[in-house]
């Protein structure tokens, strides 16, 4: 299984709202990511999340806040959104970094769930 | 910071011909891996290729290949026998050991029939 699922497909919010964004793998990977993309644009790492520890944060306005309840789950908790968060959210998983002999490990992307924030 | 550069933002290639996409990024690191990945408009990123920065020999995986040129700090994806599915946005990517990775701003590749 080499599947990283993502939920809901579209999302659609006002200002106000709270919602959150999920991410699932079962590929036995310890680190996760979330990704913001913009329409015709390379995705933009948030947050990685290196056994279930928030190990980089790029600067992300709190009102996305991330969550790794586990080492297959992946959450992003939205809240006070604002119209210019619209975009397509990925979330990707790999195997962490083998530090021993200093090997990395490609990520494995999700389909993404397409916010907008109304 | 490192910084990926694709310097070719629409690319077309006939149906069966060869295509060079172009990526050259900049890093003081010595150890990283380079990535192509593919997002066709059905939106899901997929791995193309890798590249570890420590090996010479340019990698390969059936139809797609790289160029690998360490000194120049390049990194040039050719695909042969281009097929209609090869039509995506393709990304070159750089990753440190942090499990940190910067895409390129990308390059759209249309194949025509």
């Amino acid at each position: 299984d080499t599947e990283v699922t993502q939920t809901p497909k579209h999302l659609v919010m006002g200002m106000t709202n709270k919602k959150s964004l999920k991410c699932e793998q079962h590929m036995g990977h310890r680190a996760m990511y979330w990704y913001k993309q913009k329409a015709k644009k390379p995705p933009e790492l948030m947050f990685v999340y290196s056994y279930e520890k928030l190990s980089i944060n790029e600067s992300v306005p709190s009102r996305f806040s991330p969550e790794c309840p586990n080492s297959s789950l992946l959450n992003l908790h939205l809240h006070a959104l604002q119209p210019e968060d619209s975009a397509l959210y990925l979330c990707a998983s790999s195997q962490d970094m083998d530090v021993r002999v200093d090997y990395f490990y490609e990520q494995y992307f999700g389909p993404g769930t397409r916010l907008t924030v109304t | 910071a490192q910084t990926v550069t694709q310097s070719q933002p629409e690319m077309s290639v006939q149906e069966a011909e060869t295509v060079t996409l172009s990526c050259t990024y900049d890093t003081s690191e010595n150890n990283y891996y380079l990535f192509w990945y593919k997002q066709p408009p059905s939106r899901q990123m997929i791995l193309v290729i890798r590249q570890e920065a420590y090996k010479q020999q340019n990698a390969t995986e059936n139809r797609f290949s790289v160029n690998f040129q360490k000194a120049a700090k390049s990194f040039s994806l050719k695909i042969s026998d281009s097929q209609l599915g090869d039509t995506a946005m393709y990304f070159c990517a750089f990753m440190k050991y942090n499990n940190d990775m910067r895409f390129g701003a990308g390059t759209r590749l249309t194949v025509k029939p």
